[in-house]
């Protein structure tokens, strides 16, 4: 089973400034098997980015994926006051799907 | 629009056995596979099992197989998790979500989520 791990646990910054959240997958993974989501408190997590790099529908292009084999990185550009949640990478395998354990975003 | 509706959750014992429904609209249900996610209070999202569009092929989590079954009516759009031998750690929010289109496995569309809790 694919472990991943997310890094910070918890990363403070401020509206407008940059966020780079980081997934590592414990073997290497195929590119198009990484998504992102974002979870606000009292929602349904809502997918961001699938594929590593592509955005899902409605997605701003703040959200931006990245990178190949067992490291993925998810940039917010500038923060917006919506965007601070907690943020989970997935792993979808043939036959089992594994989450990080999230990144909390919180206004600095 | 886009909906996935989830129901059936509640307060049960351990040992105890429940079915979870949800029911879809807004799209063609059997062109799509189908999954189910949950959330213990507090933590962080596991995913509990997979159907494909047909129904023929499932997965499962290795922490739920053999006790929860998943199954699905294309003819009532709905989906169906039989969970049986609960257990505490069982007791989350249970989410339906659907399977993105195409090669990639991410889940686009999630339900709002029916809280399901194993207790004496």
């Amino acid at each position: 089973e694919i472990v991943l791990t997310q890094s910070p646990g918890t990363l403070s910054l401020s509206p407008g400034e940059r966020a780079t959240l980081s997934c590592r997958a414990s073997q290497s993974v195929s590119s198009s098997s990484l998504g992102w989501y974002q979870q606000k408190v009292g929602q349904a997590p809502r997918l961001l980015i699938y594929g590593a790099s592509s955005r899902a529908t409605g997605i701003p292009d703040r959200f931006s994926g990245s990178g190949s084999g067992t490291d993925f990185t998810l940039i917010i550009s500038r923060l917006e006051p919506e965007d601070f949640a907690v943020y989970y990478c997935q792993h979808y395998g043939s036959s089992s799907i594994t989450f990080g354990q999230g990144t909390r975003l919180d206004i600095k | 629009e886009v909906q996935l509706l989830e129901s059936g959750g509640g307060l049960v014992q351990p040992g105890g056995s429940l079915r979870l429904s949800c029911a879809a609209s807004g799209f063609t249900f059997g062109n799509y596979a189908m999954g189910w996610v949950r959330q213990a209070p507090g933590e962080g999202l596991e995913w509990v099992s997979s159907i494909s569009g047909s129904g023929a092929v499932t997965y499962y989590a290795d922490s739920v197989r053999g006790r929860f079954t998943f199954s699905r009516d294309n003819s009532k759009n709905t989906l169906y998790l039989q969970m049986n031998s609960l257990r505490a750690e069982d007791t989350a929010v249970y989410f339906c979500v659907r399977r993105i289109a195409g090669a990639s496995g991410a889940f686009d569309i999630w339900g709002q989520g029916t809280m399901v809790t194993v207790s004496s």
